[in-house]
């Protein structure tokens, strides 16, 4: 059983399109993260949650924005998408904030044309 | 600003031997460290960390070192093993902070 999931693995969309991305954790961790790893290998932090509260907001596009419907799911929706977006996203989920690893889904490899 | 730096962006050792990937720190808050390992097309996954108010942990063929002076840390893996080819994370943060930051990773080829 995965203990953080993404969906969807893959995506390959055009440019200007607005999609999504799903994440959830069945660890029943507090935290949630998404990071973007782009093109040179960088794991970046962009967002993070806490119980459904955004604590973590680096500087992101306003086309960027997460949602936590509730604390085991975190959803990515990016608007008018850019070949520059074109990245893979992963997301995370941790027990409270301090002092525990994070746990990382699978990635989805994000492809804009 | 990158605050954590994995300098070497790849490393090839035999099978059998010592493999040494190196990170070091800027940010003097960062008392918690981790180490991940990560595989094509896979997410990161945790292998190990240290607290500040150690200097070494050992797990399996896992050792990490912390240098706080120098801000550096270590990971040693003894033997190194083909399976064990994958990039490897270093990652900071610190009590209280919901960060956790990442370097760029070095890729580890161990040759068989």
């Amino acid at each position: 059983d995965t203990a953080v999931s993404q969906t969807p693995k893959y995506l390959v969309t055009q440019m200007g399109n607005d999609k999504s991305i799903k994440c959830e954790q069945n660890l029943g961790h507090d935290t949630m993260y998404w990071y973007k790893q782009d093109s040179k290998k960088f794991l970046k932090i962009m967002f993070s949650y806490n119980n459904k509260e955004l604590i973590i907001n680096e500087t992101v596009p306003n086309r960027f924005s997460p949602k936590s419907p509730d604390k085991a799911h975190l959803n990515l929706h990016i608007n008018s998408l850019e070949l520059g977006d074109s990245a893979v996203y992963f997301c995370a989920s941790r027990a409270g904030g301090r002092g525990t690893e994070a746990f990382f889904g699978q990635g989805t490899r994000l492809t804009v044309v | 600003d990158q605050q954590v730096k994995q300098n070497s962006p790849s490393l090839s050792v035999q099978e059998g031997r010592i493999s040494i990937l190196n990170c070091d720190y800027t940010n003097s808050m960062f008392d918690y460290f981790l180490w991940y390992k990560k595989y094509p097309a896979e997410g990161p996954t945790f292998l190990i960390s240290i607290s500040s108010i150690k200097d070494k942990n050992e797990d399996g063929r896992f050792t990490v070192f912390l240098n706080k002076s120098a801000k550096h840390l270590s990971l040693h893996i003894v033997p190194s093993q083909p399976g064990d080819s994958a990039v490897y994370f270093c990652a900071a943060t610190w009590a209280g902070s919901y960060q956790l930051t990442f370097g760029k990773g070095t890729k580890l080829s161990v040759i068989p």
